[in-house]
């Protein structure tokens, strides 16, 4: 059964980091392109970013609300994701998701399985 | 940035009914394009991708259709559990990104 389970949400002011986590089972971590997504309060969804596999050299794209902020990277031994946040500002309180690409190609990028999310606030 | 416009942004309807929502790209973006269903304090579970195919495990009321510009998703007969809200998905070009929502609620 394949599982996504994000950690390291919680509150922190503004200006401030925290580093989520993903930690995964069930599938071959180290196969799969990686993202993060997230969802304001009471929000619609807004992709973050991704990280590509090894065969792709761990590559990565940002959204522009958050590249040079956050940073996206993995480790296969331990098959997990992670996203460090820096210069937090409120407009960041959101539940971050985990998820998983189908596959590299265009025509896989879409998510067949989301972790459960975790809550950050940003407030002072 | 490819935008998504999804219609109507909210939407009532009674168990039975046949509901379609639509979803418009601000340029073409083939067939790359994959709808999600969101309830209360839930992630966000995969329905179709690729405008047409049925992620396994998903009941065959659901459809999908459209490439180019203009995409639907269709649910033949509202079942209770349906009640949700859906977003589409381009997968077609970075940055991906969704549209606003469509919320289905109980007549």
């Amino acid at each position: 059964e394949v599982q996504l389970v994000e950690s390291g949400g919680g509150l922190v002011q503004p200006g401030g980091s925290l580093r989520l986590s993903c930690a995964t089972s069930g599938f071959t971590f180290s196969d799969h392109y990686m993202d993060w997504v997230r969802q304001a309060p009471g929000k619609g969804l807004e992709w973050l970013g991704r990280t590509r596999n090894k065969i792709n050299s761990y590559t990565t794209e940002y959204a522009a609300s958050v590249k040079g902020r956050f940073t996206i990277s993995r480790d296969d031994s331990k098959n997990s994701l992670y996203l460090q946040m820096n210069s937090l500002k409120t407009e960041d309180t959101a539940v971050y998701y985990c998820v998983r690409v189908w596959s590299s190609t265009w025509y896989g990028s879409y998510f067949d399985y989301w972790g459960q999310g975790t809550l950050v606030t940003v407030s002072s | 940035d490819i935008q998504l416009t999804q219609s109507p942004s909210f939407l009532s309807a009674s168990v039975g009914d046949r509901v379609t929502i639509t979803c418009r790209a601000s340029q073409g973006i083939s067939s790359y394009l994959a709808w999600y269903q969101q309830k209360p304090g839930k992630a966000p579970k995969l329905l179709i991708y690729v405008a047409a195919t049925l992620q396994s495990g998903v009941p065959s009321r659901f459809s999908g259709s459209g490439s180019g510009t203009e995409f639907t998703l269709t649910i033949s007969s509202l079942q209770p559990e349906d009640f949700a809200t859906y977003y589409c998905q381009q997968h077609n070009s970075y940055p991906l990104t969704f549209g606003g929502g469509t919320k289905v609620e109980i007549k």
